[in-house]
C-alpha cells in the first residue's frame, strides 16, 4: 500500500523558514517523480514545485521561485521543502504527491503551514 | 500560464440526478487532463485520467470527455458519496494548473 506521510508543519513567524518532509512507502520511491502541492484554507489547489526522480531536475511555482527549495534522498525514501521568506500567503496545507503516469495519483495526508506573527 | 476555468462555481442538485461539471482551457492542452474529486478535510482523489480514463477504482458512473481546450466530468446518477468539490487539472504545460473547482451540494 502506497502511504505518504508528510511532517513540519506549524506556525513560523512571517520572514522565518521551515522544512517540510514526507515519508514514502509501499512503492519504489527512487522511480518516480514527485510533487509539492497547497491549499490555503477555503481555497482551491495550487502546485508548488517537482522534482524528477533522481532529483536531478527540479521546478517551482513563480509565487515560492527562489524562496524554497525542493529535493529528495532516495536512499531514505523521504521528500523536503526546504522553505525560507515565508509571507502570510504561503499558509496552506501542503500535500506531498506522487506522480503516477503523469498525473497525481497518491496524496499524503497534508501538513498545515501557518505563517503568522 | 495555463489558465482553467471551471464552470458552474456551483452545482445544487439531488441524488439520482445527472451532473455536467465544465473546464476550459486557455490554450490547448489535448488530453492532459484530469478531474479530482476533494471532500471536507481529506486529500484530493483522482477520478478521470487523460481526459477520459477512470482512475483504479472510480465508479462507471463518472466520465470524462474532451480535448484541446474544453473538457466535461459528467456523473451520470449521483450518489450521496458524490457531493464534494471537483477540480480540473493539466499537465500539458509548466506550471502545472488546477481550476478553481465545482461544488456539487445537495439541492
Amino acid at each position: 500500500e502506497v502511504q505518504l506521510v508528510e511532517s513540519g508543519g506549524g506556525l513560523v513567524q512571517p520572514g522565518g523558514s521551515l522544512r517540510l518532509s514526507c515519508s514514502a512507502s509501499g512503492f519504489t520511491f527512487s522511480s518516480y517523480a514527485m510533487h509539492w502541492v497547497r491549499q490555503a484554507p477555503g481555497k482551491g489547489l495550487e502546485y508548488v514545485s517537482a522534482v524528477s526522480s533522481n532529483g536531478d531536475s527540479t521546478y517551482y511555482a513563480d509565487s515560492v521561485k527562489g524562496r524554497f527549495t525542493i529535493s529528495r534522498d532516495n536512499s531514505k525514501n523521504t521528500l523536503y521543502l526546504q522553505m525560507s521568506s515565508l509571507r502570510a500567503e504561503d499558509t496552506a496545507v501542503y500535500y506531498c504527491v506522487q506522480v503516477n503516469s503523469g498525473w497525481y495519483k497518491y496524496w499524503g495526508q497534508g501538513t498545515l503551514v501557518t505563517v503568522s506573527s | 500560464e495555463i489558465v482553467l476555468t471551471q464552470s458552474p462555481a456551483t452545482l445544487s442538485l439531488s441524488p439520482g440526478e445527472r451532473a455536467t461539471l465544465s473546464c476550459r482551457a486557455s490554450q490547448s492542452v489535448s488530453s492532459y487532463l484530469a478531474w479530482y474529486q476533494q471532500k471536507p478535510g481529506l486529500a484530493p482523489r483522482l477520478l478521470i485520467y487523460d481526459a477520459s480514463n477512470r482512475a483504479t477504482g472510480i465508479p462507471a458512473r463518472f466520465s470524462g470527455s474532451g480535448s484541446g481546450t474544453d473538457f466535461t466530468l459528467t456523473i451520470s446518477s449521483l450518489e450521496p458519496e458524490d457531493f464534494a468539490v471537483y477540480y480540473c487539472q493539466q499537465r500539458s504545460d509548466w506550471p502545472r494548473t488546477f481550476g478553481q473547482g465545482t461544488k456539487v451540494e445537495i439541492k
